[in-house]
């Protein structure tokens, strides 16, 4: 079955540093890749979509690169900010792209 | 103001009785879907709806049900049937037009059952 995978280990970087998640595939070809911010006790908000056919992918400070050889999306945050700390999802659409399928998200801290 | 609305934020019941979770939404999206969330799990999908009067399961569905009588409404039920009901519990909705996939999330609803 589909499968995402995120790394589930917190990632700690400095202020003004660039934050990079990543986010693994396994078992099928996901036409579409989804990235969510959720803060604690919230529902994620969504923030880009990525297309197979498109490297890369920019909103502001934030990057995606879908490599469909490596099987995987990077997801980067530029200049990162105290306030970016949050739990990034990857996701993916299947079903006809009725559904989405999450991976656990990377908890990521961003230091003063 | 546009969004979706979940209530109550949190909810207790006791063991063998059912509980209604409300989810409504103003966008004017034709889908609904309803996940659950646990500690140290992804979000799992239990079960959505793309039109009025028209549901499916996800992949855990057992234990509960749903209901889409209207457009702006899909309540999910967790029956006494569900075995560990205890969780974060979101909706969301999407345009469901296949030219925009965003899905857009309610504040979510925390169940307790003891």
């Amino acid at each position: 079955s589909q499968k995402i995978e995120q790394n589930s280990e917190a990632l700690n970087i400095q202020e003004g540093k660039t934050a990079t998640l990543t986010c693994n595939y396994t078992n099928y070809s996901p036409a579409y890749l989804q990235w969510y911010r959720q803060d604690p006790g919230r529902g994620p908000v969504f923030l880009l979509l990525i297309r197979e056919n498109e490297k890369e992918k920019r909103k502001e400070r934030l990057k995606v690169t879908f490599d469909t050889t490596l099987k995987q999306s990077l997801f980067h945050i530029t200049a990162s900010q105290p306030a970016d700390s949050a739990t990034y999802l990857c996701a993916s659409l299947y079903g006809g792209y009725q559904k989405v399928t999450f991976g656990i998200g990377t908890k990521l801290q961003v230091i003063p | 103001d546009g969004g979706i609305t979940q209530s109550p934020k949190y909810l207790f019941r006791k063991e063998g009785q059912n509980v209604t979770l409300s989810c409504e939404q103003n966008l004017n999206h034709d889908a609904m879907y309803w996940y659950r969330q646990d500690p140290g799990q992804g979000l799992r999908l239990i079960y959505y709806s793309q039109i009025v009067n028209d549901f499916q399961k996800g992949d855990i569905a057992e234990g509960y049900s749903v209901s889409r009588e209207k457009k702006e409404s899909f309540p999910l039920t967790v029956t006494s049937a569900q075995k560990n009901p205890t969780a974060f519990y979101l909706c969301a909705s999407s345009p469901g037009d296949r030219t925009s996939y965003e899905q857009y999330f309610g504040p979510g609803t925390r169940l307790t059952v003891t």
